[in-house]
């Protein structure tokens, strides 16, 4: 069973364009829900995360948008560059301890200049 | 900074050799520490749960005879691949959580059993 289902599995965006991936969650116990970015070869890094008890979180040219009541948040890269080019993987987890991350199956993210 | 790092990067072993990987805790103690595997293209799988001092927890489905864990340290756990095959190449990566709920993850493991 998925748990956090992603969208779109890939996605070309322009320069300067703005990029929107997806997900939903299923587990109401959810309580953080991470960003992270991947390279070819390389491990994820934590891009930016937020807690249900806030509907918006920026970084930079990054936004996490998040809807409790439909289990659901979105990650919008505005101005997007070549160097956004990677895959973005969106996940929950329950706060508290030592829990296991719940991933989504991945965005690979092209931007073209 | 507190980082998360394996080693080897990279390695090429013969069916039926074992091939340990080591993830460490830079800067950071971890009690904890997960082992993922990842296919070409796809997501990241949680293989087991590494506990310091105590056995591993294994996710449904994984050997536990052939992915050995052992978390002998508050910075070192190591997954050991024993007879590996073709099968088991693939991408091995390992995680840790810092401080509140930041999960670091390592740079990755790739396997390749000839």
């Amino acid at each position: 069973q998925q748990q956090v289902k992603q969208s779109p599995q890939s996605l070309i965006v322009q320069k300067g364009g703005i990029s929107i991936i997806n997900c939903a969650y299923e587990n109401t116990a959810f309580d953080y829900f991470p960003w992270y970015q991947q390279f070819p070869g390389k491990g994820p890094a934590l891009l930016i995360a937020i807690r249900p008890d806030v509907s918006e979180k920026k970084e930079g040219r990054f936004t996490i948008s998040f809807n409790k009541s439909a289990k659901q948040f979105s990650l919008h890269i505005m101005d997007s560059q070549p160097g956004d080019s990677a895959t973005y993987f969106c996940a929950a987890l329950l706060s508290g301890g030592y829990q296991k991350v719940t991933f989504g199956i991945g965005t690979k993210l092209q931007v073209i200049p | 900074g507190a980082v998360v790092s394996q080693h080897p990067s990279w390695v090429i072993c013969k069916s039926g050799t074992s091939v340990k990987i080591e993830c460490r805790s830079l800067d950071f103690q971890a009690t904890t520490m997960f082992w993922y595997r990842q296919f070409p293209k796809q997501s990241l799988m949680l293989m087991a749960t590494s506990n310091e001092g105590s056995k591993a927890t294994y996710e449904q489905g994984v050997e536990k005879d052939k992915f050995l864990i052992n978390h002998a340290s508050l910075t070192l756990s190591t997954l050991t691949v024993t007879s590996a095959h073709p099968e088991d190449s693939s991408f091995y990566i390992c995680s840790a959580r810092d401080t509140g709920q930041v999960y670091l993850f390592g740079p990755g493991t790739r396997l390749t059993v000839l």
